[in-house]
């Protein structure tokens, strides 16, 4: 079935430095591609999306690229703030069925210290 | 912005009774959802509708039922609550473009 694998956290940085938060995915369709933040007490909320192969989303600073070869939509900071403390979800939603139903990797805490 | 709301916020429950979470969209979105949130499982699909009256299983139903009565509200329900349904609930709207809005969420804790 569909799946996806994201870095184990907690993953704790300081300011200024630079994030990458790995996540690849499996399905045997052409799906779209998210990243999701969640803030404590909050619900996810949508940081970008990707719904085409090879193009890449981007929000605050965040970036991700849809590499359909390697399976993989890596999210990507150049330089992390003590407010981006949060959880970030990668999730793919399949094509097929137009349910668009999200199926999420597992999360990974990011702390940043200031 | 749009808007999907829940209530209540937090709930305790006894084993073996029912619980109904409640969930309000303002967004005209025809889609919802419903997930749970639980350490080591991330977010997982319960159950979903695209239409009133309507509901569909997700990819762990058991042990829920959904309700939508309406395409503003999406109900899901405990009939006989159990210890393993302890989580965090969050129910979801969609776009036709697939972006999901996230409600701020139920904690529930069965005892």
């Amino acid at each position: 079935g569909d799946s996806v694998t994201q870095t184990e956290g907690p993953v704790t940085l300081s300011e200024g430095t630079s994030l990458t938060v790995n996540c690849s995915y499996e399905t045997k369709q052409y799906p779209t591609l998210f990243w999701y933040v969640q803030y404590p007490g909050e619900g996810p909320q949508l940081l970008f999306k990707v719904p085409k192969a090879n193009e890449k989303g981007s929000n605050r600073g965040f970036e991700a690229t849809y590499n359909k070869e390697a399976t993989s939509f890596h999210l990507q900071k150049a330089s992390v703030q003590e407010s981006d403390s949060a959880v970030y979800y990668c999730a793919l939603s399949p094509i097929t069925g137009n349910t668009g139903k999200l199926i999420f990797g597992l999360g990974t805490t990011l702390q940043v210290q200031p | 912005e749009a808007a999907v709301t829940q209530s209540p916020r937090s709930k305790v429950a006894v084993t073996g009774g029912k619980v109904t979470l409640s969930c309000h969209q303002t967004n005209n979105h025809d889609y919802m959802y419903w997930y749970r949130q639980d350490t080591g499982h991330g977010l997982r699909l319960i159950h979903y509708s695209y239409v009133a009256d309507s509901t569909e299983k997700g990819d762990i139903p058991d042990g829920y039922k959904a309700s939508r009565p309406s395409q503003e509200n999406f109900s899901l329900i405990l009939e006989l609550a159990s210890l393993s349904q302890t989580a965090v609930y969050f129910c979801a709207s969609r776009t036709d473009r697939y972006e999901q809005y996230f409600g701020p969420g139920t904690r529930l804790t069965v005892l």
